[in-house]
């Protein structure tokens, strides 16, 4: 199956600082997602990306999808307390009929104040 | 109701008891997905509705998970035998379709299963 290799697996930073995540592919994806999870509730969108090299922001967010189409990293600046959560890649490959998404392990974000 | 909705939040079996967990879909949502979330790991995908059938089954990991779809709308992921294994948080989602454009899943809160 198709594995999704992401890193770091956590991370602890001061509030204020930029943060910075990615995630591999062994295979390609023609869209990749970046997912938002706090405790207790489902994954929340947070920005997709649907073109190889395409870079897009959400406000302190950027994220880019990679030219070979098998990674993607997420940025996030100026960080806040509200940052605090998991962080999920997931790939999927549009135009199929199934629509299915492949998740990375996921990045536990740590602000402090 | 806005969301998708998934019953109960929580639920605690004894090992080899069947369990019954429910998902409402967004209203007007045709595709929906189960998936699976072991503590400390990623969603792990399950089965796929389109309507009432299930073109892509191939992530449930036995023969003692199924999952039925009635009416387009509300689906139920039936475990059979639970086994301590089977402990997880277990999500549901939903979105307009699926195909050609690559729609936005909107997931419920879960389902978190405790096999003792």
């Amino acid at each position: 199956g198709q594995q999704l290799n992401q890193s770091p697996q956590s991370m602890f930073i001061q509030e204020g600082e930029d943060v910075s995540m990615n995630c591999t592919s062994s295979s390609i994806f023609n869209t990749w997602l970046w997912y938002k999870q706090d405790p207790g509730e489902g994954p929340v969108l947070l920005i997709a990306l649907y073109k190889a090299g395409e870079l897009t922001s959400n406000g302190r967010l950027t994220a880019q999808f990679g030219i070979t189409r098998k990674d993607s990293f997420l940025n996030i600046s100026a960080s806040i307390p509200s940052d605090v959560g998991i962080y999920f890649c997931a790939g999927q490959n549009r135009g199929s009929t199934l629509g299915r998404l492949y998740f990375g392990r996921g990045t536990q974000l740590t602000v402090w104040p | 109701g806005a969301g998708v909705s998934q019953s109960p939040s929580n639920k605690v079996t004894e090992k080899g008891k069947d369990v019954e967990l429910r998902c409402d879909p967004i209203s007007g949502h045709t595709a929906l997905y189960w998936y699976r979330q072991s503590l400390g790991q990623g969603l792990e995908f399950l089965i796929y509705f389109q309507g009432n059938s299930a073109p892509d089954k191939s992530g449930l990991p036995s023969d003692r998970f199924s999952a039925e779809r009635t009416g387009g709308s509300v689906s139920t992921l039936t475990i059979q035998r639970t086994q301590q294994e089977d402990s997880a948080v277990y999500l549901c989602a939903s979105s307009l379709r699926s195909g050609a454009g690559a729609e936005e899943q909107y997931f419920g809160p879960g389902t978190r299963l405790t096999v003792t």
